[in-house]
């Protein structure tokens, strides 16, 4: 199965900078049709998860554009412009390239 | 809107059986692919099983293949899933999920397993 490991685990942000979480694959996400299916997603306490992106830098309807993917191949980023209080909860990258879909381990940001 | 609304979740002895739904609304079901997504107490997401739009397909994941069993009604709008030889680690919040990528997520129904 394809690993995905974020980093940092653990995001201390001070309101209104900005903050970036890190999402690695153990093998290529770029599917043979041209498409890379790397999507993120949002938990926040006692919630159920929220789609942010998908297919690496598609944000979905409703979502700041504070919120943005990018990446290629194994190496992929979401990036907060300016954190606001409302952002506290923890993101999971997932990939579904490849069967099974797996998920990264997750990232909790909170604030300062 | 999308809705999603798990329900079937409950309190089961290790090697006992349950029946988890998710009933849909808001888009055209027979379109879609469904996931089911579980997560542990305090743990991550992780990806049980997916269904192709006609219920022809079901992906799973190792640690329940054989166990588990994804299915759906279109006539219904609603999503399945029959779990047996259930086990202390199946304890989790299970999720459907509009598609294979997670478009859209229900409230969860929690499943708790144990003597």
């Amino acid at each position: 199965d394809v690993v995905l490991t974020q980093s940092p685990l653990s995001l201390p942000v001070t309101v209104g900078q900005p903050a970036s979480i890190s999402c690695r694959s153990s093998q290529s996400l770029s599917h043979g049709d041209g498409g890379t299916f790397l999507h993120w997603f949002q938990q926040r306490p006692g919630q159920s998860p929220r789609r942010l992106i998908y297919m690496v830098s598609n944000r979905d309807s409703g979502v700041p554009d504070r919120f943005s993917g990018s990446g290629s191949g194994t190496d992929f980023t979401l990036k907060i412009n300016r954190v606001e209080a409302e952002d506290v909860g923890v993101y999971y990258c997932m990939q579904t390239t490849h069967w099974p879909g797996t998920f990264g381990q997750g990232t909790k940001v909170e604030i300062k | 809107e999308v809705l999603l609304v798990d329900s079937g979740g409950g309190l089961v002895q290790p090697g006992g059986s349950l029946r988890l739904s998710c009933a849909s609304s808001g888009f055209t079901f027979s379109d879609f692919w469904m996931t089911w997504v579980r997560q542990a107490p305090g743990k991550g997401l992780e990806w049980v099983a997916s269904i192709n739009p006609d219920g022809s397909v079901q992906f799973y994941v190792d640690s329940v293949r054989g166990r588990f069993t994804i299915s759906r009604d279109n006539g219904e709008k609603s999503l399945f899933l029959q779990m047996h030889s259930l086990t202390i680690e199946d304890t989790a919040d299970y999720f459907c999920a509009k598609g294979e990528w997670g478009d859209n997520w229900g409230q969860g129904t929690p499943v708790t397993v144990s003597s």
